[in-house]
């Protein structure tokens, strides 16, 4: 157990909705990095909130947005959801940015039909 | 050229074997290697992390870095069944984000 939490744990939405997936990071963590990860491939990098600011974006579109609050948790915002969305959707948080140990929680599997 | 390349297996290895698990990378800045273990349907979980050249052991766990050739491999010993899942390596590259390879599904076999 890594001690970062996930909810929920599934989801169904349709096409074109919004969805909003939170995560908790580990105690004493304050940076939490959010990934995408399609059936069969590695987990893609979608951004990295440190200290409650962006901190690094991969190649996504602006309706994947996100905030961290002061007690480091955070939320995954995604707008106008499309089928290609539908993936298992991971945070990890870690002490400070990509050159630290990241520890991922259990994931959220989205599904949009 | 994929940023970070493995093995794509499946690759399958007899309960006691070792397992040596590859990984290539494209940017040359990269300074941080990371493996990780997945169960089908988990989420990956941490083995290993690598900073400098050479080797670092962890109990049956071997990492190996060669930053002159952009390679980074894991090795396994002692494997058991319980080490099938797929194994992903990640680099943290000159943009400061974490680079996942897609994995190789490694199978022990009783």
């Amino acid at each position: 157990e890594t001690g970062v939490t996930q909810s929920p744990t599934h989801l169904i939405k349709t096409r074109g909705q919004q969805v909003t997936l939170r995560c908790s990071s580990q105690s004493g963590h304050n940076t939490v990095s959010w990934y995408q990860q399609a059936l069969g491939q590695g987990p893609q990098f979608i951004f990295q909130y440190y200290r409650e600011e962006e901190n690094g974006r991969g190649n996504f579109p602006p309706r994947f947005s996100g905030l961290q609050f002061p007690n480091y948790s955070s939320e995954l915002n995604v707008n106008a959801l499309e089928l290609d969305d539908s993936a298992l959707y991971l945070c990890a948080s870690s002490l400070g940015g990509a050159e630290h140990e990241q520890y991922f929680g259990p994931g959220t599997r989205l599904t949009v039909t | 050229q994929k940023e970070v390349e493995q093995n794509s297996g499946p690759l399958s290895v007899p309960e006691g074997a070792i397992a040596s698990l590859n990984c290539t990378y494209s940017d040359r800045g990269s300074q941080s290697f990371f493996w990780y273990r997945q169960y089908s349907g988990k989420s990956p979980e941490l083995i290993m992390s690598i900073y400098s050249n050479g080797d670092k052991e962890d109990g049956r766990f071997t990492a190996q870095l060669n930053k002159a050739s952009q390679y980074v491999s894991l090795l396994i010993r002692d494997s058991q069944p319980s080490d099938s899942a797929t194994y992903l390596c990640a680099v943290r590259g000159s943009a400061r984000q974490l680079t996942f390879g897609s994995g190789t599904q490694l199978t022990v076999l009783p």
